[in-house]
């Protein structure tokens, strides 16, 4: 079945380290997106990709960084520069970047103490 | 700029009672609109979708929902609510010739016995 596949599901760091979260589709998606999702504030946009090598700055890039050197593959990494990294991750892709639904991954979750 | 309003944070339904949720957009043109569904600690999942034509879209699970342009209102409806459907909604909106789907902040429904 294709799918978003994202690991691990539970992530802890200490503060001051850098993280990378991973998130692999086998849709054949073009698009794909990160998403941050805080209690009471929904999903807030990180980074997004619409081909292989390029990507565009979301609402929240601060202390982010992403890659897209495979269409499969949009990893996610969490800089020792974002101030409050703990929160739900969630990676979704499209088809294209008209009217297409977001499919999304079962997210992870990161603690940093 | 673009926005999504859900005005209900919690929600509150007896099993077998109608269920509407609310959702306001912000845009002048019709944008395209999606409602998700979130189980705890999981990902998203695309209940249902609106991009032109009927104004009443049926979804998944028995949920449908009605475009309104005058009230730039897309409430999420459905008649008989089954404990299984106690999660977290989202409503949201994509321009056109954008990328960024716009989420609101989420309905968390309640299912009383």
């Amino acid at each position: 079945d294709g799918g978003i596949t994202q690991s691990p599901k539970y992530l802890f760091r200490k503060e001051g380290q850098n993280v990378t979260l991973s998130c692999e589709q086998n849709l054949n998606h073009d698009a794909m997106y990160w998403y941050r999702q805080d209690p009471g504030q929904g999903l807030r946009l990180i980074y997004y990709s619409q081909i292989v090598n390029d990507f565009q700055k979301g609402d929240i890039a601060e202390g982010y960084s992403v890659s897209r050197e495979k269409k499969e593959s949009f990893p996610l990494t969490v800089t020792s520069a974002q101030k409050n990294p703990t929160a739900f991750y969630l990676c979704a892709s499209s088809r294209d970047s008209s009217n297409s639904p977001l499919h999304f991954g079962n997210g992870t979750r990161l603690t940093v103490t | 700029a673009q926005s999504v309003t859900q005005p209900d944070i919690h929600i509150t339904v007896s099993e077998g009672a109608s269920l509407e949720l609310r959702c306001n957009y912000s845009y002048g043109a019709t944008p395209y609109l999606f409602w998700y569904v979130q189980s705890p600690g999981q990902g998203l999942q695309l209940l249902l979708k609106y991009f032109s034509g009927d104004t009443l879209v049926q979804g998944i699970k028995g949920f449908e929902a009605e475009f309104k342009r005058s009230q730039s209102s897309f409430n999420l409806r459905k008649p008989s609510v089954h404990w299984s459907d106690a999660a977290e909604y989202f409503c949201a909106s994509r321009n056109t010739g954008f990328q960024k789907l716009v989420f609101g902040t989420g309905t968390r429904l309640l299912v009383s016995p």
